[in-house]
């Protein structure tokens, strides 16, 4: 149980253009997801908290009008990278915590989707 | 807020060895501290955790220690094998969940 899922897994896309990531909790409802950022061989940077109903919260340093995140579901959390640039280019995973669980309960991730901006 | 800091960065053992990974952290509210693996272009995946009302916890090879005086927690795994290699990734957590910088492990056969 508790699957995440995340599509597309790999998108190349030109500079200026748009791109959406999805985010589905495929066996549960989620009411909170969590988007995430990683280069090559960093760690993951939260990018933002998406809340199912009410707009995202973002991290310091994260251009809210540039990632722009929608949780219009219970099931579904949208990252949409608006106008994207070759520094855009990275991995981006979604997490969601089950119900029921808490900031004390394992993340579950999504496979991730790896962006290159050419 | 919180910060996690995780030690060593990269980690190269043979075949059969243990491999201790080692994570502190600063707010001592945290209260769940799970390791995730991470295998190269995939999604972290859970490999054991620990809450803080706890010591230790074992899973076959893999056991995890917690102390929260010194507010530190230990990732062990023993007999490693190559399947083992890969980013392994600690956390804490509150209100929101706090990943150290990863080491990478490499199992030699």
């Amino acid at each position: 149980g508790a699957v995440v899922s995340q599509h597309p897994s790999r998108v190349i896309c030109k500079s200026g253009t748009s791109v959406k990531i999805e985010c589905r909790s495929l066996d549960f409802q989620a009411t909170t997801m969590f988007w995430y950022r990683q280069f090559p061989k960093q760690s993951l940077m939260l990018m933002a908290t998406s809340n199912e109903g009410s707009k995202a919260t973002y991290e310091q340093g994260v251009e809210k009008d540039k990632f722009l995140i929608n949780h219009a579901s219970l099931t579904l959390s949208t990252l949409t990278v608006t106008s994207a640039h070759p520094e855009d280019s990275s991995f981006y995973i979604c997490s969601a915590i089950p119900p029921r669980g808490s900031y004390n309960s394992p993340l579950h991730f999504g496979n991730g989707t790896r962006l290159t901006v050419t | 807020g919180e910060n996690v800091e995780q030690h060593p960065s990269t980690l190269s053992v043979q075949e059969g060895d243990s491999a201790v990974i080692k994570c502190t952290y600063s707010d001592s509210a945290s209260n769940y501290f799970p390791w995730y693996k991470q295998e190269l272009g995939k999604r972290p995946q859970l490999i054991i955790d620990i809450r803080s009302n706890v010591g230790e916890k074992k899973d076959q090879r893999i056991a995890v220690t917690l102390n929260k005086t010194a507010k530190h927690f230990s990732l062990h795994i023993t007999e490693t094998q190559p399947e083992d290699s890969a980013v392994y990734f600690c956390a804490a957590s509150i209100n929101q969940f706090y990943f150290g910088t990863g080491t990478s492990l490499t199992v030699i056969p």
